[in-house]
Formats: structure tokens, sequence, C-alpha cells
């Protein structure tokens, strides 16, 4: 079955610590998204990626980085610089051009204590 | 820039009727609409493009009014499975990806 995986469901870490949440897909998608959810905040996109090797800025990139080694791949990284990193993650894939609709992975709640 | 979902929260008997709205401040190309359960991950009902043409596969129907760049989601004859987070996001004029802003949602809860 194709689709889009995230592990681990839930994650705990200790302030000041990365932790590097897991993107995989293997619908073929060119693109990929990484989004941020609080309650009552909606989704808020922090990167997103085109193609293999590249990726920009969405609107809440600080304290986060990612990388695009394998189209299949898009693991984000929470760095210690973001300050208030709890919070669900979420990971999307879709076709590149406008007006597809994006799959959604079933997220990482991370909590850091 | 982040559209504006309208109302917050909706609470509705089982086959009474509900209208959401989500409203831009900016040129609209396209609205996509998802719906969330609580803990889940987001899942697609459909996309809205300038020009009326619509892309989706729930037997829930929506509008895109192109002059006041808004869409509107109509939950028909409520179901308790309408109940949910529901989502639009939205794709401006210009973009060459598939970038979307989305709204903050509209909670839905459908009772017995």
């Amino acid at each position: 079955d194709g689709g889009i995986t995230q592990s681990p469901k839930y994650l705990f870490r200790k302030e000041g610590q990365n932790v590097t949440l897991s993107c995989e897909q293997n619908l073929n998608h060119d693109a990929m998204y990484w989004y941020r959810q609080d309650p009552g905040q909606g989704l808020r996109l922090i990167y997103y990626s085109q193609i293999v090797n590249d990726f920009q800025k969405g609107d809440i990139a600080e304290g986060y980085s990612v990388s695009r080694e394998k189209k299949e791949s898009f693991p984000l990284t929470v760095t210690s610089a973001q300050k208030n990193p709890t919070a669900f993650y979420l990971c999307a894939s879709s076709i590149l051009y406008q007006n597809n609709e994006q799959f959604f992975g079933p997220g990482t709640r991370l909590t850091v204590l | 820039q982040q559209p504006v979902q309208s109302p917050q929260a909706v609470i509705l008997r089982e086959g009474e009727d509900a209208v959401i709205n989500c409203s831009s401040s900016k040129a609209l190309y396209s609205v996509h609409w998802y719906r969330q359960k609580h803990g889940e991950a987001p899942v697609f009902l459909m996309i809205l493009l300038k020009g009326g043409e619509q892309k989706g596969h729930e037997k829930i129907s929506a509008s895109f009014n192109e002059k006041k760049q808004q869409s509107s989601l109509y939950l028909t004859a409520s179901q308790l499975s309408y109940s949910g987070t529901y989502f639009c996001g939205t794709a401006g004029c210009g973009y060459g990806n598939n970038r979307l802003a989305f709204g903050k949602g509209n909670q839905v809860v459908v009772i017995p």
C-alpha cells in the first residue's frame, strides 16, 4: 500500500536536546512538507521541498532544519534553538504542481520536558 | 497569509445542515478543504479552483466566490462521521508549487 509514514508517534525529549522526526513516503511524490500544529492554531508550514537536495523555509522555520537527500525521505530536526518545541508535527507529500491534494502522515507528538 | 475560518465551532444534531466559511484577504487561485479527527492526520475532502472547477471525492459540497475570495463548505443532512475539525488551505495566484496557507479550523460536532 502506498502512503506516508512518520515515526515515532510519541516522542519525549529533554530541553536543550536536538531531536529528528522521520517522514517517509512511497507515493513517488516530488513535493514534501512539514507542518506544526498547536491547539487552536491550525497548520503552520515549517519547511517544504519540491525536489531532492532543495528545500525552502515556510512561515515558522526558525529553530528547525531539514534535509532531502532522497525523494522518499524528508526528516525534520527540532533544534535546541526552537523556543517552544512541544507540538504535533505533521508531514505531507503531494504531486509537485499546484492544485493537487496533500497526503498527510499520522503525525508525531513531541513533548519537551 | 493565513485565511480566516468561521464560525470557530458548530454543534448540530444528526440530520441538520451547517455552513462553514473560509475567507482570504489575498487573491486566491484555489481552496483546499481537509477534515481532521482528534489525534489523526487531516484527510482531503476537495479542491475548488478559480473558474469553478472542483476536485473531490466526498459527498460534501462547497462553493468558491472569487469576488469575495471566500469558500463555503456545506454539510448537508449531517452524519455523526462529519464530526471533526475542518481546515481550509489556500493557494494564491502566481504560485508555481502546491504550497498552502491553512486557517485555524472550524470545529464541527454532530450529536445524535
